[in-house]
């Protein structure tokens, strides 16, 4: 069965320090995707990032970044000079691949809820 | 180019009474997901449907709840004889048949009295 863990529930930070979002997924599969979700305190849910299974290059976008590494399997996101409208649940996810190439049901974590304070 | 829209975002039900709850995919989107969001726990997937089809439906409670998504129209879960433990965040999302990634909409609250 697919599960995915976020180990921290919740990080309190000060403005302009870099923050790590932890993330570990198990799957018997071998084609997957691996996503992170940002909830705001609106309430919705704003897609960051996906990553296939076969890519293991990190990326990089503004201050956001993405450490995924299949050996550990782990998918940790990284927030650098954090600032007050980062504060936010951050959910990972995970997703098999249907028979037809596209997505499955995600299986979340528990989610991460990071604070920046001023 | 609006994005998946949900309606209502909040809903107020006395136990006993329906929930109806609407989803709009994005446009050009096929494919709609719907997850609940209950209290102090995560986002857990409910059922996965297309056009006239339920493609998946192994999160659904085995009673009271059910999904469609007609030809033509919005995605509707219905809640049947609503009782407490239903409150929660309803969340819907879409996606094309070949894309991977799932679009969420705004969310639809319910809160059962």
């Amino acid at each position: 069965a697919q599960k995915v863990t976020q180990a921290q529930t919740e990080i309190s930070v000060v403005e302009k320090e870099d923050v790590t979002l932890d993330c570990v997924y198990e799957t018997r599969d071998t084609t997957y995707y691996l996503f992170w979700y940002k909830q705001p305190p609106s309430g919705e849910l704003v897609f960051l990032i996906r990553r296939n299974s076969f890519d293991e290059q990190n990326e990089i976008s503004g201050r956001y970044s993405w450490n995924f590494q299949k050996s550990t399997s782990s998918f940790n996101f990284t927030i650098t000079a954090s600032q007050v409208v980062d504060s936010a649940v951050y959910f990972c996810a995970l997703s098999e691949t249907s028979t037809q190439g596209g997505s499955e049901k995600l299986v979340f974590g528990k989610g991460t809820k990071l604070t920046v304070n001023p | 180019n609006a994005g998946v829209m949900q309606n209502p975002r909040h809903l107020v039900r006395r136990r006993g009474q329906e929930a109806r709850l609407r989803c709009s995919p994005m446009k050009g989107h096929s494919h709609v997901y719907w997850y609940r969001q209950l209290p102090e726990e995560g986002l857990k997937f409910m059922v996965y449907l297309q056009k006239e089809n339920i493609i998946d439906e192994s999160g659904m409670p085995k009673e009271r709840f059910s999904a469609e998504f007609p030809k033509e129209g919005p995605s509707i879960l219905r809640i049947q004889q609503v009782v407490r433990g239903d409150s929660a965040a309803y969340f819907c999302a879409s996606s094309t048949p070949s894309a991977d990634t799932q679009y969420f909409g705004p969310g639809t609250r319910l809160t059962v009295l």
